[in-house]
Order: C-alpha cells, then structure tokens, then sequence
C-alpha cells in the first residue's frame, strides 16, 4: 500500500498569510490521482483538489494543487479565517486507497 | 439536491455485528461508485471500502478484508456494510461517500463490553 506523509503535523498562521501543505508518497503516485480535503471539527471531509490540481465546485481559488510522482503541494495563497482546519491528501490510484495522517492549521 | 443520509451506528460487544446503511437522494445512484471511510476519535481518516457503480468490483483496506462485507441496491439508491468481529479498533465515526465528493454526516460505532 502507498504510505503518505503529511508536513508539517501543525502550523500557527494568521489570516492573510500563504502556506504550503506537503504530502509525500512512498511510491509514485498512479496517473495523479492525488486529492486533497479539508475537516473541521464534528464535520465530514469535504474535498477540495481532485487529480493533483483540479478544484472541486464551489473551491474558491486561493486553494491550488500542484506536484508529480511522489511529492504533492496544497497552497493557500493568502489564508481566510474559515481556513483553519485539518488537512488531508489522498491518493486514489491504487486499489487500497490511503490518506495521510494530516496537518493541522492554527490560528496564531 | 444530493444527498447522502446514513443510518446504523450503535454499541456493539467486541465480536459482535452491526450493519451500516447509507441512503442517496438527488442522483442517479446506480451510475455511481461508493466508498466507506471511517475516522477513529481524534485520529485521521481511513479508507474501508469501495464498490462500483454496479456492485461488480469490490475492495476493502486490509484492517477490515474478511470481517466487512459492502453491498448495494440499486433499486433502493442504498449502500451497506456489514460488519462482523467486530474489535475495539474499529470503534470510529463511518461515513459514505459518493466518489469522495459527496458524504453523509457519519455513523459511530462503538465497540465495547
């Protein structure tokens, strides 16, 4: 199974600031079928970038994607309030889909 | 209006059963896949299970091969899954979810004596 790794495990930011997400894959991740979510507390993942970096409907677009094979990026180019949350990617290319473990997103 | 509702979720004894439904509304169901991702307390989300549009292909997480069983009915627009020895680990939140993009609100499922 393809194990992903999420950095950093926790971030403090403040609104307004950019950050970078990281996910790296154990092995290449099959026809980029990398995707990436957002949680936030008591509620169900909503999906955000399909296919590395396509936007899901409605993803407003300070939220991009980017990144091949094994090493994958989710940016947010300059954070909103309702930003804070859980971070997670996904890879779907593989008959046993993963999630990494996440990063979490603080207001400083 | 999609929508995604589940229902099933309870206290259960380790090694006992519990069956988890989840029922779509507002699409076509039996043109899509389905999954099932559960989310132990205050840990991440895991991949359960996943089954096609027409219930021909079937996969499941290895935690979990040989002790679930997913299903669906199409006529009903209805996704299932049955759980079996059931352990202390698979206490979590369980959710469906139509490719990803539309999920219910989830199930607990709790597993103690």
């Amino acid at each position: 199974e393809i194990v992903l790794t999420q950095s950093p495990g926790t971030l403090s930011l403040s609104p307004g600031e950019r950050v970078t997400l990281s996910c790296r894959a154990s092995q290449s991740v099959s026809s980029g079928y990398l995707a990436w979510y957002q949680q936030k507390s008591g509620q169900a993942p909503r999906l955000l970038i399909h296919g590395v970096s396509t936007r899901a409907i409605g993803i407003p677009d300070r939220f991009s994607g980017s990144g091949s094979g094994t090493d994958f990026t989710l940016t947010i180019s300059r954070l909103e309030p309702e930003d804070f949350a859980v971070y997670y990617c996904q890879q779907y290319g593989s008959t046993s889909i993963t999630f990494g473990q996440g990063t979490r997103l603080e207001i400083k | 209006e999609v929508q995604v509702v589940q229902s099933g979720g309870g206290l259960v004894q380790p090694g006992g059963s519990l069956r988890l439904s989840c029922a779509a509304s507002g699409f076509t169901f039996s043109s899509y896949e389905m999954n099932w991702v559960r989310q132990a307390p205050g840990k991440g989300l895991e991949w359960v299970s996943y089954i096609s549009s027409s219930g021909d292909t079937i996969h499941y997480a290895d935690s979990v091969k040989g002790r679930f069983t997913i299903s669906r009915d199409n006529a009903k627009s209805s996704v299932y899954l049955q759980m079996s020895s059931l352990r202390a680990d698979d206490t979590a939140v369980y959710y469906c979810a139509r490719q990803f993009i539309y999920w219910g609100r989830g199930a607990l499922v709790t597993v103690s004596s």
